[in-house]
């Protein structure tokens, strides 16, 4: 059981590209989410999803996009890499809600230089 | 509004002696209450939750938690450290019956095992 598969584990971009973080869940969850992690601050929530055609808006949005057209998949996007981008992403997935644990992926090491 | 404080940012021990991570939330509502560990250059994985059943919680690998709502905290201990520990701890709290959005994260605490 695979469980959350994140790829890249580690990706290099310059200011202004643009790429996918891929993550796919084989549990059968409704819920996934994206995170960011910076030294200090902990995780901070980007985008979330209650099921398949369903997405919305976390603490710190800005910069990316979100889809979800399986269950299984939830890509986030950053459309124009910007340095504040630099950070480690995880995704994560859940059963049924807010008060189920969350399965997380290994993360995303992203850099923009 | 809810928030949560890890009031350590890195507690040192040696193995063979007792743990203790603190976490204090603040909530309006009945919160829900989680301990995540994290090892190097992997994902978060959960080690206990409380959410409003017995206050004292117990969890994977030794670990657990006590319920204070008095005291509005939620700190994580094991009686005896092992090497195996040394990790980042993150302390979450959510809303119970709230929307999905509404998990906050701490901020961690690194643990640190010597011999």
């Amino acid at each position: 059981n695979a469980g959350v598969t994140q790829t890249p584990k580690f990706q290099v971009l310059k200011t202004g590209q643009s790429m996918t973080l891929q993550c796919a869940q084989d549990m059968n969850h409704e819920y996934m989410s994206w995170y960011r992690q910076d030294p200090g601050m902990g995780l901070r929530l980007i985008h979330y999803s209650v099921g398949a055609g369903i997405t919305d808006q976390g603490e710190v949005p800005n910069g990316y996009n979100v889809s979800r057209s399986t269950t299984e998949d939830f890509p986030l996007r950053l459309l124009s890499a910007a340095p504040s981008q630099t950070s480690v992403y995880f995704c994560a997935s859940t059963q049924e809600g807010i008060n189920s644990p969350l399965h997380f992926g290994n993360g995303t090491r992203l850099t923009v230089t | 509004a809810q928030s949560v404080t890890q009031l350590d940012s890195h507690v040192s021990v040696s193995e063979g002696t007792p743990v203790l991570l603190r976490c204090n939330y603040s909530s309006s509502y009945s919160p829900s209450l989680f301990w995540y560990v994290q090892h190097p250059n992997k994902g978060l994985q959960l080690l206990l939750k409380y959410t409003s059943a017995a206050t004292l919680v117990k969890g994977i690998n030794g670990f657990e938690a006590e319920f204070k709502k008095s005291e509005t905290s939620f700190h994580l201990t094991k009686p005896s450290a092992h090497m195996s520990d040394a990790a980042e701890y993150f302390c979450v709290v959510s809303l119970l019956g709230s929307g999905y959005s509404t998990l906050t994260f701490g901020k961690g605490t690194m643990l640190l095992v010597s011999p």
